[in-house]
């Protein structure tokens, strides 16, 4: 079992650029959450996908979008960039049902400059 | 909404000496508490959880403890190794808001030799 894995691991964009990063969950699991980890900080929940649907959403503005797909992957989109939105970009799957066990992939570290 | 508050931040402790880490939570209703390790260029890797209804749970040299009235939980490691360098998140999810982790800002811990 190959765990949660994401794609690319590195990523330097120019500011007001697009971007996708790329999410497959464990064997198993059907749900995909989304977090963007700054610097020194904790991880901040973005949004969640279950059933290809966004299911609940963070405090993040409509540049940030995703989607599911019917293999349960995922992609995040960000649009027109921000040098704020460096960060490293964390893919949680788990079971659906609430309080279940999520398995974090390593992560895409974005850059913008 | 949930809001999770983590200390210290930093810190140090010998070799083979225990550590703490002590986090409180807002929202009664949260009632899964996990545990996260993240070591450098990694994604946060579950070590320990707690559910509501237990009020302590120990896993080797880790353990938890779980405060409802006071909204407290801690993190215990003893006999600490110098693979126990890390940061450290605590979290907490509530069970109407399915698997949106909420992360404290996590503790760094320096086993010193």
């Amino acid at each position: 079992d190959a765990g949660v894995t994401q794609s690319p691991t590195h990523l330097i964009k120019t500011r007001g650029q697009q971007v996708t990063l790329r999410c497959s969950p464990k064997s198993g699991h059907d749900t995909v959450s989304w977090y963007q980890q700054a610097l020194g900080q904790g991880p901040q929940f973005i949004f969640q996908y279950y059933e290809e649907e966004e299911r609940q959403r963070g405090n993040f503005p409509d540049r940030f979008s995703g989607h599911q797909f019917p293999n349960y992957s995922s992609e995040l989109n960000v649009n027109a960039l921000l040098l704020g939105d460096s960060a490293l970009y964390l893919c949680a799957s788990s079971r659906v049902a609430g309080g279940t066990e999520a398995f974090f992939g390593q992560g895409t570290r974005l850059t913008v400059v | 909404g949930e809001n999770v508050e983590q200390h210290p931040s930093t810190l140090s402790v010998q070799e083979g000496d225990s550590a703490v880490i002590k986090c409180t939570y807002s929202d009664s209703a949260s009632n899964y508490f996990p545990w996260y390790k993240q070591e450098l260029g990694k994604g946060p890797q579950l070590i320990i959880d707690i559910r509501s209804n237990v009020g302590e749970k120990k896993d080797q040299r880790i353990a938890v403890t779980l405060n409802k009235t006071a909204k407290h939980f801690s993190l215990h490691i003893t006999e600490t190794q110098p693979e126990d360098s890390a940061v450290y998140f605590c979290a907490a999810i509530h069970p109407n808001r399915d698997d949106k982790i909420i992360f404290g800002k996590g503790t760094r811990l320096h086993i010193l030799p």
